[in-house]
């Protein structure tokens, strides 16, 4: 059964910190993606990695950074946690190929900043 | 720049009843579209797809519809039922293997008993 893990359901961290958020699949997929979902906006992307140690910013990356080094994992960074990236952040993995086409999503993390 | 568009943000239908949700494009280079379904704290669960050689896909319940001149796509939920209420993304992708899904803003059905 395909699974996508993502390390915490709901993270509360103070402006300023340094914040990590981790996803892990299982699925051997080479792309891996990074969305955030707000009300009235859906789903936007912030960096998407599509191999180990490549990564491309999505239509949202400032204030974020992103890390891939291991194939089953990609973690996203808020370098300085800022009240507006307070939200619900969803990983997803999906495998290349004409076949590959739909992405599997975590459970979602959602990472409140006060 | 919106590439992905659902006009509807909230649609209320009556258990039993056909549920449309519907999804506009302007990406011409978009040639295969997703459905998903997203229950509050839980990421979303791929429901139905469509490639864009095709004009209907159907699974079950759900059917979708595209109509390419138009750029538009619809959802059809036949019979609806409770458990369906739920929020409702459509999402496409250029058919090259890594290439992102783009997202629509989403419409919340409710399902009334």
């Amino acid at each position: 059964d395909v699974k996508v893990t993502q390390s915490s359901r709901y993270l509360v961290k103070r402006t300023g910190e340094k914040v990590f958020l981790e996803c892990v699949q299982d699925m051997d997929h080479e792309n891996m993606f990074w969305y955030r979902q707000d009300p009235g906006l859906g789903l936007r992307l912030i960096y998407f990695s599509y191999d180990v140690k490549m990564k491309e910013k999505g239509d949202i990356p400032e204030g974020y950074s992103v890390s891939r080094e291991k194939k089953e994992r990609f973690s996203l960074i808020l370098e300085s946690a800022s009240t507006n990236q307070t939200s619900m952040y969803l990983c997803a993995s999906r495998g290349t190929g004409l076949g590959y086409t739909e992405a599997f999503f975590g459970q979602g993390t959602r990472l409140t900043v006060v | 720049d919106q590439q992905v568009k659902q006009n509807s943000p909230s649609l209320s239908v009556q258990e039993g009843r056909i549920s449309i949700l519907n999804c506009d494009y302007t990406n011409s280079m978009f040639d295969y579209f997703l459905w998903y379904k997203k229950y509050p704290a839980e990421g979303p669960t791929f429901l139905i797809s469509i490639s864009s050689i095709k004009d209907k896909n159907e699974d079950g319940r759900f059917t979708v519809f595209l109509n390419k001149s138009a750029k538009h796509l619809s959802l059809h939920i036949v019979p609806s039922q409770p458990g369906d209420s739920a929020v409702y993304f459509c999402a496409a992708k250029r058919n090259f293997g890594n290439e992102k899904l783009t997202f629509g803003t989403g419409t919340r059905l409710t399902i009334i008993p």
